[in-house]
């Protein structure tokens, strides 16, 4: 049963554009939800987090949106920059949980030039 | 500087046998995970351990075991019984245990049952 879901498995955006990188989960008790980014043969590294207080937050170019209601986020990268190519995965965690993160399958996303 | 090391970074294994992969973390950190990525299934949770001298099972816990002796340490034993064990192992750390910030990982582990 997967609880946290990114049905994009790739992601092509020229530089300089938006990039749009959506997340559904099914559980409601999840309350913390945050982005990573991985390059391969690396771990995952920390990108952003929102928890479930609030709709939106910013970091640089990072923007993540929290929509409840839909059990929805998505993730906007504003320019994407050829260093963002990478495979993302949205993970999320809840009070009922303890601290482990579920993770999504992951989403490709190549900026080319 | 602090962080987590995992070794060996590739690893070969002969049908049949056990193996160990190695996480150390100098973080403090309370937590310790080990993940598993398959292509197109993401990271799948095998362990986790918030304190320790105690470990949970997660969600395709079968065929491995770990031990949680000291806090710095969190090793994973792949067993003969791991059906299909070539896989991209990553281990985390996350330094409270009660509410998650967010974990850090090692750079990972390539198993590969040659």
């Amino acid at each position: 049963d997967q609880q946290v879901k990114q049905n994009s498995p790739s992601l092509s955006v020229q530089e300089g554009r938006i990039s749009i990188l959506n997340c559904d989960y099914t559980n409601s008790m999840f309350d913390y939800f945050l982005w990573y980014k991985k390059y391969p043969a690396e771990g995952p590294t920390f990108l952003i987090s929102i928890s479930s207080i609030k709709d939106k937050n910013e970091d640089g170019r990072f923007t993540v949106f929290l929509n409840k209601s839909a059990k929805h986020l998505s993730l906007h990268i504003v320019p994407s920059q050829p260093g963002d190519s990478a495979v993302y995965f949205c993970a999320a965690s809840g009070t009922g949980t303890a601290s482990k993160l579920t993770f999504g399958t992951g989403t490709r996303l190549q900026v080319t030039l | 500087d602090g962080g987590i090391t995992q070794s060996p970074k590739y690893l070969f294994r002969k049908e049949g046998q056990n193996v160990t992969l190695s996480c150390e973390q100098n973080l403090n950190h309370d937590a310790m995970y080990w993940y598993r990525q398959d292509p197109g299934q993401g990271l799948r949770l095998i362990y986790y351990s918030q304190i320790v001298n105690d470990f949970q099972k997660g969600d395709i816990a079968e065929g491995y075991s770990v031990s949680r002796e000291k806090k710095e340490s969190f090793p994973l034993t792949v067993t003969s019984a791991q059906k299909n064990p070539t896989a991209f192992y990553l281990c985390a750390s996350s330094p409270d245990s009660g509410k998650n910030y967010g974990y850090t990982f090692g750079s990972g582990t390539r198993l590969t049952v040659v």
